[in-house]
């Protein structure tokens, strides 16, 4: 089946600029978590939503915000970009009940 | 969730075991015990998970003492390929709905 699948791979945008990523979940998954990974800080974890609510969020400012639609893919969206905000962003989907979570690719942003 | 504690890193030889321990003093009654594998700009992968005593699959062997308060990832007869950042993770009590927390990994170097 299918995996995690996230749009786009790669990505620049200029500071001040905003962004919005995509995750497609497994099929059936409705639990679908955001992280973010840089050098200097490593995984953290940014927000997860479980049919279209936000369950839980991590320390990050209101800047970074995520929303799942119905067919649970779900967009992150960052607002007024920093040069911090580069860093890989992880999307993982997990089936409700289950205990392991699967990653996407991730989307490599670049803030210039 | 509980916070663990694993080697920043370790180098082995080709065709040798490997052995990465992680502590989880504070591991919940219902929490799991999950290792991932991550390689630079991919996603984590999900490796192994146990609750106690010891678990196998086709990649690895999970070891968990009685107590719990820490967890063996032994991986057989490694390669160059196994390369990467190995993450234990504890939690997963709560079927989906939690922030997994990533400490800083473990870097595995093979030596060829």
């Amino acid at each position: 089946k299918a995996g995690v699948t996230q749009t786009p791979r790669y990505l620049i945008k200029t500071r001040g600029q905003q962004v919005t990523l995509s995750c497609s979940p497994i099929s059936g998954h409705r639990s679908v978590s955001w992280y973010q990974q840089t050098p200097g800080q490593g995984l953290q974890f940014l927000f997860e939503y479980f049919s279209e609510t936000q369950r839980n969020k991590g320390n990050f400012p209101g800047r970074f915000s995520g929303r799942q639609f119905s067919n649970s893919r779900s967009e992150m969206n960052v607002s007024t970009l920093e040069l911090g905000d580069s860093a890989l962003y992880l999307c993982a989907s997990s089936l409700e009940g289950a205990r392991g979570y699967t990653f996407g690719s991730g989307t490599r942003l670049t803030v210039v | 969730l509980a916070k663990t504690t694993q080697p920043i890193s370790m180098d082995s030889y080709e065709g040798q075991e490997v052995n990465i321990t992680c502590s989880h003093n504070n591991i919940a009654t219902n929490d799991y015990i999950t290792w991932y594998q991550q390689f630079p700009s991919q996603g984590p992968r999900f490796i192994i998970q146990g609750y106690k005593t010891k678990v196998t699959n086709e990649v690895a062997s999970l070891f968990i003492p009685a107590d719990r308060k820490s967890s063996t990832l032994s991986l057989p007869r490694v390669s160059l390929s196994d390369t990467a950042v190995y993450y234990c993770l504890v939690g997963g009590s709560n079927f989906g709905n939690e922030k997994l927390t990533f400490g800083t990994g473990t870097r595995l170097t093979i030596i060829p």
